[in-house]
């Protein structure tokens, strides 16, 4: 099967400037997350998605973070606008389902990331 | 709130040796606990969760993981390690109770020296 999908790989920006992620989970996979690892720690949850709806967004900074999920199949992550400590990667992921009883052991399928770095 | 520690930043391992990765978990009801892999410039993939039943979990590439309730502990092992293995190792825990949000460790660096 295909695998999470992720665009751009890589995105250079200056401070207070906006910019967008794009991701496409694996086919039927209901749930997608969003993910932020800055270097050297753990991947952080920004946001969660069942269908195209949102679970959990408990963690983005919704000042300056946006996140959709339009139709229930891609999403969009923009960051409007972007600061220092933004700086990290951004992974994406999808699974099964999630939140419902006995559904939580489905395990999350990542993308290879977007690559972050604002001057 | 449920929250994940792996105490070693790095583990260094001579090839052909024993390999452990150390995790210890936190949470209010039963855990579901996961161990992803990431190697460079790659997104993270799974190698083996533990549910319920046997404590003694195996996944892939020959890792497995001992679930021990006693010390909330969730440690990844493999017999004989490879230098393939050189990897970031990071622990997950999800908790049913608190909404089936997975919150994972800071990450292990692997080094195994040929």
């Amino acid at each position: 099967e295909a695998g999470v999908a992720q665009s751009p790989r890589y995105k250079i920006i200056e401070k207070r400037q906006s910019v967008a992620f794009w991701c496409n989970p694996i086919s039927g996979h209901a749930t997608l997350y969003w993910y932020q690892q800055i270097l050297g720690q753990g991947p952080k949850l920004l946001i969660q998605f069942q269908n195209n709806g949102v679970v959990d967004d408990s963690q983005l900074p919704k000042d300056r973070f946006s996140a959709e999920r339009l139709k229930g199949v891609d999403s969009t992550l923009k960051i409007q606008p972007a600061k220092l400590e933004d700086s990290a990667v951004y992974l994406c992921a999808s699974s099964l389902r999630s939140g419902e009883a006995g559904s939580g052991n489905s395990p999350l399928h990542f993308g290879n990331g977007t690559r972050l770095t604002v001057t | 709130a449920q929250s994940v520690a792996q105490p070693e930043d790095q583990v260094n391992v001579a090839e052909g040796n024993p390999l452990t990765v150390k995790c210890t978990y936190s949470v209010s009801g039963n855990p579901y606990l996961f161990w992803y892999v990431q190697y460079p410039n790659r997104g993270l993939q799974f190698l083996l969760k533990y549910i319920t039943g046997d404590n003694l979990v195996k996944g892939s590439y020959g890792f497995e993981a001992e679930f021990n309730k006693s010390q909330t502990s969730f440690h990844l092992k493999k017999p004989s390690a490879l230098v393939s293995d050189s990897a970031l190792y990071f622990c997950a825990v999800r908790d049913k109770a608190a909404g089936n949000k997975l919150t994972f460790g800071g990450g292990t660096r692997v080094l195994v020296k040929p």
